[in-house]
Parts: C-alpha cells; structure tokens; sequence
C-alpha cells in the first residue's frame, strides 16, 4: 500500500543546530506539504511543493527550507534551530485540490 | 485570504449523544471542504469530504453538507462512541492553489461511557 513516512518521530535538538526532518510518500504525488501544529493554532503551512524543483512559503517560512529533487521526497530544514520551533510537525500529500491530502504520523521536534 | 472557523471546543458528550461541530470558511469561489480526524499520537486522516455545492459527505456514521448559501460544512453525528474521542479539523482547498489546504483550529471531542 502506498504511504507517507517521517523521520525521526521525535528529535530533541540545541538551538542554533541545523535539523532535517525527513518526509517520503509513494503515492506517486505531485503536491507535497510540511504543516506545523501548535496549541492554539492548528495546522500552518510552512512550505510547500507543486513537483520536482518547485517551491513555495507558507505562511511561517521564516528559519525553515524545503527542497525538492524527486516525486518522492520533501525534507524539511530548520537552518538554525530556535525554541520557537518546538512543534510536531506532520508532512501531507495530495494529488489535486479534489482530493484529500495524506498525512505522515508526524515529527515532535523540542529544541532546548 | 482564506479562513476556517470552526467551533471551539473541548467539547464533552456522553456516548450516544448526538455531535455537531459548526465549520464556516470564507473562501471565494468553489472551495473543496474535507473534514480530517486525529487519534492522540498520530497524523490527520480525512474523515469525509464534500467538492461541490449541495454535497453530503458520509463515513463512519458522520455527514457533513456543503452549504454554499451559508458557506457552512457542519461535522454531525447521531449517537457518538467513546472510539469517536478525537480532535476533528475542518478544511477547505480552493481551485487557485491545487491542493493547498487551509484548515481550522480543530475541535477536541471527549466522549464519555
């Protein structure tokens, strides 16, 4: 069955340090996203994929990057780790606006 | 831009009670409505989903209809489970951006034997 993965579930981090959070589906889909979830605030987009080497800001890009080099893959970094980034974060997909995205089981970053 | 506005919760029934969580949004346009569901410990899973007006979305014994006249989706079930003990988010996605969800803040749902 097709799926979308994460890694590592949980990561405790310094600030200051640069994290990758990775983010793998095969579904074979073109749209790919990183959302954060906070107390409060629901779901953010923090960036976003429409295919192979497109990128986008959500709308809390600051102190984060995505690439996007194949189909399969959206990691996510965090240039220089800060508190304020403490979260879970959960990648999606999706394959066009009619239909659903698929969420990973998320990331639970704490940076100390 | 596009919002979700979604009842704020917790909200606390006894089993067999019957839910409704009230979803507004103010997209214009043709927006894609999708209600998600979220176990403690893991990722969004859609729940039901409605693409044009007058659409009822149905699983798992919830419905949801896409009012285009109120631009409401309001979640609803008639007899809830302890199982249904979840956070539920509203969520729409409009036909400029393929695919991009905006969602609401999600609604923590307790049901108690």
């Amino acid at each position: 069955d097709a799926e979308i993965t994460q890694s590592p579930r949980h990561k405790i981090t310094e600030t200051g340090r640069q994290v990758t959070l990775a983010c793998h589906q095969t579904w074979n889909h073109n749209n790919m996203f990183w959302y954060r979830q906070d107390l409060g605030h629901g779901l953010r987009l923090i960036h976003y994929s429409y295919g192979v080497q497109d990128t986008n800001k959500g709308e809390v890009s600051d102190g984060y990057s995505v690439s996007r080099s194949n189909t399969e893959d959206l990691p996510l970094t965090l240039e220089s780790a800060a508190s304020s980034q403490t979260s879970v974060y959960f990648c999606a997909s999706s394959e066009s606006r009619y239909t659903e995205a698929f969420f990973g089981q998320g990331t639970r970053l704490t940076v100390v | 831009g596009d919002s979700v506005t979604q009842m704020e919760g917790p909200v606390t029934l006894s089993e067999e009670a019957f839910l409704t969580i009230n979803c507004t949004h103010t997209a214009t346009g043709y927006p894609s409505l999708f209600w998600y569901v979220q176990y403690p410990g893991e990722g969004l899973q859609l729940l039901l989903k409605a693409t044009k007006a007058d659409d009822k979305g149905s699983n798992k014994g919830f419905e949801a209809t896409y009012r285009k006249e109120t631009t409401s989706f309001h979640l609803e079930k008639g007899s809830v489970q302890v199982s249904d003990s979840a956070v539920y988010f509203c969520a729409l996605s409009v036909n400029t951006n393929a695919g991009k969800s905006t969602f609401g803040d999600g609604t923590t749902l307790t049901v108690k034997p």
